[in-house]
């Protein structure tokens, strides 16, 4: 059971746009900065969004991040075939002084 | 440039110690609020964190396998090392390693590729 919830799977058409949630409490995401990483078939996770909503330069404005209160969202817009992928949010969690990731969503383009 | 580069043995038997040895290269343990944590990901499964040490030494565990991971650094040969010890086949899995670059905005910008560890007899 995750500490951060998210949905399994999404799934949208080529150009369309996918919100992916993460949610959590006060001890994670109600109080720190949350990431989000992309993970492709057969590969290591990859940064796409630090501090709720920066984007590394190498990533591509179709991304986007946002945070309230206890909730964070992942945003990816003009949805591609290579955008298929797991998405995980991350966080850091003050009681159990721990990271914590979410347990992945799956986004498949139609 | 950042890399991260993970190593261990591909087998260990049931009850053995892991031994996982992370080498780094492009930035420096000694800096200040730079980390590097150790993450897995069971054969489908998702992404789950192990542990991560901090410029100052500090150290931090998963509550659920704090009885059995010690995190260290050697920061001349810039390596981090996990052991895992009484190595069970539930503990089969791809380990990470990942540069966390300030460890109050919890963030990991660089991942190694990873290394594949099967437990069994």
């Amino acid at each position: 059971q995750s500490v951060l919830t998210q949905p399994p799977s999404v799934s949208a058409a080529p150009g369309q746009k996918v919100t992916i949630s993460c949610s959590g409490s006060s001890s994670n995401i109600g109080s720190m900065s949350v990431s989000w990483y992309q993970q492709l078939p057969g590969t290591a996770p990859k940064l796409l969004i630090y501090d709720n909503n920066k984007r590394p330069s190498e990533i591509p404005d179709r991304f986007s991040g946002s945070k309230s209160r206890t909730s964070a969202s992942l945003v990816i817009t003009g949805l591609q075939p290579g955008d298929e992928a797991d998405y995980y949010c991350g966080t850091w969690d003050s009681t159990l002084s721990a990271h914590v990731f979410g347990a992945g969503t799956q986004v498949t383009v139609l | 440039q950042v890399t991260l580069r993970e190593s261990a043995p591909a087998l260990v038997k049931p009850t053995e110690t892991l031994t996982l040895t992370c080498a780094f290269s492009g930035f420096s343990l000694n800096t200040t609020k730079m980390c590097v944590s150790w993450i897995r990901q069971p054969p489908g499964k998702a992404l789950e964190w192990l542990a991560r040490i901090d410029w100052d030494d500090d150290k931090y565990y998963s509550p659920s396998l704090r009885t059995r991971l010690t995190i260290s650094k050697n920061t001349s040969k810039n390596q981090v090392v996990l052991t895992m010890t009484n190595m069970d086949p539930l503990d089969t899995a791809t380990y990470f390693c990942a540069r966390m670059p300030n460890m109050i905005r919890g963030y990991m910008d660089v991942w190694g590729k990873g290394t594949t560890v099967t437990v069994s007899s």
